[in-house]
């Protein structure tokens, strides 16, 4: 149980373009899902908080309208990279909380994605 | 922000040996969870800790949650090759986001 898929698993985008990554919660529903950055060798770095039905909340110094985040559903929650610039390379993972957790602090982590921008 | 500062940033032992690491925080937190990430992939939860003082174990790990909430190691016994990889220490303050520690790098020898 407890399973995050994250699609796609490698994109290779040219600057100016944008990139949506997909995370879904397969066998449970999540009102809180999380973005992170990893950068290598480095430890994951908060971007945002995604809840459902309403806006995201973004960790200081992330763009808003830069990394546009949208959770339409108990189990999806997507990023996109808009406008994407080489220096937005980097490994992005999501995790997901799931609504039976209650009082319980679980997050599970999806696989990540690799994004490299040309 | 809250900071978690784990240790040691890497070691490498040989197969069998026991290994140990810890993170510590100068605030309290409220849950300790500790992750194995390996190469490309996502970070896979080992052990979650809720109250203070907790001794948890999960197969050869055995992870406690400091009685000053402040701390917390994680213990691998016998290691194996397949124990390779970066082990990292994560907490709640309160708040719903994770803060996580700078990882530990993991490489054991046959």
């Amino acid at each position: 149980g407890a399973v995050v898929s994250q699609h796609p698993s490698r994109v290779i985008c040219k600057s100016g373009t944008s990139v949506k990554i997909e995370c879904r919660s397969l066998d449970f529903q999540a009102t809180t899902m999380f973005w992170y950055r990893q950068f290598p060798k480095k430890s994951l770095m908060l971007m945002a908080t995604s809840n459902e039905g309403s806006k995201a909340t973004y960790e200081q110094g992330v763009e808003k309208d830069k990394f546009l985040i949208n959770h339409a559903s108990l189990t999806l929650s997507t990023l996109t990279v808009t406008s994407a610039h080489p220096e937005d390379s980097s490994f992005y993972i999501c995790s997901a909380r799931p609504v039976s957790s209650g009082t319980r602090d679980e997050q599970y982590f999806g696989p990540g994605t690799r994004l490299t921008v040309t | 922000g809250q900071q978690l500062n784990q240790s040691p940033q890497s070691m490498f032992i040989q197969e069998g040996e026991d290994v140990s690491m810890n993170c510590t925080s100068s605030s309290i937190f409220n849950t300790w969870l500790w992750y194995k990430q390996d190469p490309g992939e996502g970070p896979v939860l080992l052990i979650a800790l809720y109250k203070a003082g907790e001794l948890t174990s999960n197969g050869r790990l055995t992870a406690q949650f400091g009685i000053t909430r402040k701390d917390s190691f994680l213990n691998i016994s016998a290691s194996i090759p397949s124990d390779v990889g970066i082990y990292f220490c994560a907490g709640y303050t309160g708040r719903r986001a994770l803060t996580f520690g700078s990882g530990t790098r993991l490489q054991v020898q046959p």
